[in-house]
């Protein structure tokens, strides 16, 4: 099973100011990987898959790179909405999460 | 747009059979292009995938080895839903589960829509 670990595991930001977050697999997933955001009582929704292909709706403030072991997550310029919790998934099988960073107002 | 509605009862006691349902709108259980998963959330807030099933000429189940003895994972054509079952529940079994849509050919393996979210409390 390949193991996901997101860093940092909270990330202060002030609003308007660039997050970067990361995500390390325990072997290489190729481009198999996936974010999502998950605010508070609500189900995470799609943000990037393919490592750096945005879902339909998602704005362009968020991007995503990477590729092997080594993927990212950035948002540009924070936004109110923004902060939140985020999620990387790869989907080699078995398919497998992170533990999540959350991005919280400095 | 494809909507997922869950339903299903929250509060089990250890030995109990846990029962859910997801009721798709905007799209057919039977699609041959899409996957029907389950994904629970712990109360520490990791996501394990519990596993799916999928219309492919006939349909297929594939399980995560943790629950692979105890869980079920069927389509209902006739109502357009996927229900799921998890016998002989634990407090580990404590989560909010998630039923959520791959679409696409293998390896297209991302999650979306998702559903609402249940929350199931395994306790005595």
């Amino acid at each position: 099973e390949i193991v996901m670990t997101q860093s940092p595991a909270t990330l202060s930001v002030s609003p308007g100011e660039r997050a970067t977050l990361s995500c390390r697999a325990s072997q290489t997933v190729s481009s198999k990987i996936a974010w999502y955001q998950q605010k508070p009582g609500q189900a995470p929704r799609l943000l990037i898959y393919g490592a750096s292909t945005r879902a339909t709706g998602i704005p362009a403030r968020f991007s995503g790179s990477g590729s092997g072991t080594e993927f990212t997550l950035t948002i540009s310029s924070l936004q109110s909405e923004d902060f939140a919790l985020y999620y990387c998934q790869q989907y080699n099988w078995p398919l497998t999460f992170g533990g999540g960073t959350k991005v919280e107002i400095k | 747009q494809v909507q997922l509605q869950q339903s299903g009862p929250g509060l089990l006691k250890p030995s109990q059979t846990l029962s859910l349902t997801c009721a798709i709108s905007g799209d057919s259980v039977s699609n041959d292009n899409a996957a029907w998963n389950w994904i629970r959330q712990s109360p520490s807030g990791g996501l394990e995938w519990l596993g799916r099933t999928y219309y492919r000429s006939k349909w297929y189940n594939n399980y995560a080895l943790s629950v692979r003895s105890r869980i079920t994972i069927n389509p209902d054509t006739s109502k357009n839903l996927v229900s799921l079952q998890l016998n002989s529940v634990s407090p580990d079994d404590t989560a909010v589960y998630f039923c959520a849509r791959v679409e696409g050919s293998s390896g297209h393996d991302w999650f979306d829509p998702w559903g609402q979210g249940t929350l199931v409390t395994v306790s005595s």
